[in-house]
């Protein structure tokens, strides 16, 4: 079972370079989400999408855009990176909201 | 919006002790609430969860309490085993102002055995 897979798991971008973290999930889940977490802050929700055809910002959405792209699959798109947003980025999935949530193991991003 | 405060930041017990992780949260609203374990390298693992309605939940050696009224709820894990050291994120889920349940997370515990 692949479950929530995040592409790619590492990547180092300049500043200003733009950027798409692809998730996909074989899990038939109607909702997907993405956050970032950094040292000492937890979990924070950038977009989601409850259902496919649907996003909604979360916590921390500037800077971010996304696409739902069908059921199975949600991008995160970093149009002109910057250093703030270096960070472990996490794709996650449920079969309904406020079901339990399914994570990927994560994307590294570094922006010098 | 909801505010979700976890404590120890980090908390070291003897292997085969117990441990115990608290978490509060503001909004009296939330009815879900999750705990995930994360280890190294890896994405955050659901491992226990709980909604209002019930009080305690449990799954072998590990429990869930929650107090609706003091709005806190806390992990527990007995018997203690050196693969339980990870980091621990508390959850919980509020309906937001179009309905959507969203997740707010506490700020994580890192769970040392010692063996």
């Amino acid at each position: 079972n692949a479950g929530v897979t995040q592409t790619p798991k590492f990547q180092v971008l300049k500043t200003g370079q733009s950027m798409t973290l692809q998730c996909a999930q074989d899990m038939n889940h109607n909702s997907m989400y993405w956050y970032r977490q950094d040292p000492g802050m937890g979990l924070r929700l950038i977009y989601y999408s409850a259902s496919e055809g649907t996003t909604d910002k979360g916590e921390v959405p500037n800077g971010y855009n996304v696409s739902r792209l069908n059921k199975r699959e949600f991008s995160l798109r970093l149009e002109s990176a910057a250093p703030s947003q270096t960070s472990v980025y996490f794709c996650a999935s449920s079969e309904q909201e406020s079901q339990p949530q399914h994570f990927g193991d994560g994307t590294r991003l570094s922006i010098l | 919006g909801e505010n979700v405060e976890q404590h120890p930041s980090t908390l070291s017990v003897q292997e085969g002790d117990s441990a115990v992780i608290k978490c509060t949260y503001s909004d009296s609203a939330s009815n879900y609430f999750p705990w995930y374990k994360q280890e190294l390298g890896k994405g955050p693992q659901l491992i226990i969860d709980i909604r209002s309605n019930v009080g305690e939940k449990k799954d072998q050696r590990i429990a869930v309490t929650l107090n609706k009224t003091a709005k806190h709820f806390s992990l527990h894990i007995t018997e203690t085993q050196p693969e339980d050291s990870a980091v621990y994120f508390c959850a919980a889920s509020i309906k937001g102002n179009f309905g959507n349940e969203k997740l707010t997370f506490g700020t994580g515990t890192r769970l040392t055995i010692i063996p």
